[in-house]
């Protein structure tokens, strides 16, 4: 049973606008929900994190929204630029716990 | 770079031959991890090494054998592989006892089955 459920699995977006990718889990224990790029030839890197006590967090252009009640939360990248197109995973993971479980990764094209 | 490197970055192999995959990470992290990254698929967790010690094992076929021999070093051997068994190879590093877990990744090995 897959825990994180991602969407879109591809997403274009044009320069300028606001790409948005979801995921939605099931394990209420899970206290961490971190998001990682991939771009081509690489591996994954932590973009950016959310714990759930906070139903947003933002660092630049790149922001988390985090719905507790519904278990979802998503990422907003606004102004896209074409040094954004990359692979988007969500993840989650609880406190102690070895395991990050990913989802299964939004490829994002930004067009010029 | 993230502080994780991983060699060979790319590898091709016939069903019969041994191999190995050599992870080394920089960041004085004491917990490594193995993943098998395929097309359209999460990322399958495969192994992961704390202080040292193997504290999981997801099911992973006998034909992947890790080896960890200090807390910088990760080994993934490899032999008798199958075709399906062609995809990208991660490694990740992390602190222990941290409050969450924040994985550095390295660049991956792409491992082609012949």
């Amino acid at each position: 049973q897959q825990q994180v459920k991602q969407s879109p699995q591809s997403l274009i977006v044009q320069k300028g606008g606001i790409s948005i990718i979801n995921c939605a889990y099931e394990n209420t224990a899970f206290d961490y929900f971190p998001w990682y790029q991939q771009f081509p030839g690489k591996g994954p890197a932590l973009l950016i994190a959310i714990r759930p006590d906070v139903s947003e967090k933002k660092e630049g252009r790149f922001t988390i929204s985090f719905n507790k009640s519904a278990k979802q939360f998503s990422l907003h990248i606004m102004d896209s630029q074409p040094g954004d197109s990359a692979t988007y995973f969500c993840a989650a993971s609880m406190t102690g716990a070895n395991n990050l479980f990913f989802g299964t990764g939004t490829r994002l094209t930004v067009i010029p | 770079e993230t502080g994780v490197t991983q060699t060979p970055r790319h590898l091709v192999m016939g069903m019969t031959n041994k191999k190995s995959l050599k992870c080394e990470q920089h960041l004085g992290h004491n917990a490594m991890y193995w993943y098998k990254q395929s097309a359209k698929k999460p990322l399958e967790l495969m192994f992961v090494y704390s202080l040292e010690e193997r504290v999981e094992n997801n099911s992973v076929p006998s034909r992947f054998s890790p080896e960890c021999p200090n807390s910088s070093h990760l080994f993934l051997h490899l032999h008798t592989l199958q075709p399906e068994d062609s995809a990208l190879y991660l490694c990740a590093s992390s602190r222990v006892w941290e409050s969450y877990n924040e994985q550095f990744f390295g660049p991956g090995t792409r491992l082609t089955v012949l």
